[in-house]
């Protein structure tokens, strides 16, 4: 069965600290990665995704996020964190006839300025 | 023009009551889903359907009843609502032979009082 692994619950840094969030996924088959973010009370918005080729791979707003196919590991990074990205992330895999995405527990992200 | 749009944003409902929330998309997918978040911010599959045909049926209280009448809505019937069916639920689009992730409403927020 698929399943998903966030091992940071909550992670506290200031502005322009470097972030890496970790990710790690259980699946057999062919898999789809998926980042999204959730910002205080609004809904889920996808911030990046991997599907085949490079396994860097670019989002949004300055994210990227590293397929590591040996370790089944998809960790999501940004340089330099701004006050702004304080949200929810989550990790998403999804394969399968039904497409079903299962979602890892998320990782709080808290900057402070 | 909103892609994925749920109704009602928020309910406050009594226990034992029967409720529905509503989802429409309008990007032309042929799959969609109902997602529950739980206070811990968790995100579980409920409900698939594809082409308003049940492709996902998780382990759910059968007081969950989903509705697709047609590929661009998928609505959620819950009947005699208990304290712990409080949570926020999402609706989400697809297409599932392209699998390019999904697209979330922005939230149905349950309070069960």
């Amino acid at each position: 069965a698929q399943s998903v692994s966030q091992h940071n619950h909550h992670v506290i840094l200031s502005e322009a600290a470097s972030l890496e969030l970790g990710c790690n996924y259980s699946y057999g088959g062919t898999v789809n990665l998926f980042w999204y973010v959730q910002y205080p009370g609004q809904h889920l918005q996808l911030l990046l995704k991997y599907f085949s080729g490079d396994p860097l791979v670019k989002g949004i707003k300055g994210f990227e996020a590293e397929f590591i196919k040996s370790k089944f590991s998809f960790n999501l990074r940004k340089p330099s964190v701004q006050w702004s990205d304080t949200a929810e992330y989550f990790c998403a895999v999804n394969g399968g006839a039904t497409n079903k995405l299962i979602f890892g527990t998320g990782t709080l992200l808290a900057v402070q300025p | 023009d909103t892609a994925v749009s749920q109704t009602p944003k928020y309910l406050v409902t009594q226990m034992g009551n029967d409720k529905s929330i509503k989802c429409e998309q309008n990007l032309g997918h042929d799959t969609m889903y109902w997602y529950k978040q739980d206070s811990k911010k968790f995100l579980k599959i409920m409900f698939s359907y594809n082409n308003k045909e049940l492709i996902i049926n998780e382990t759910v209280p059968n007081r969950f009843s989903p509705k697709s009448p047609d590929k661009a809505h998928l609505n959620l019937h819950i009947n005699s609502l208990e304290l712990g069916d409080s949570a926020v639920y999402f609706c989400a689009s697809s297409h599932l032979a392209t699998n390019y992730g999904y697209t979330f409403g922005s939230g149905t927020r349950l309070t069960v009082v």
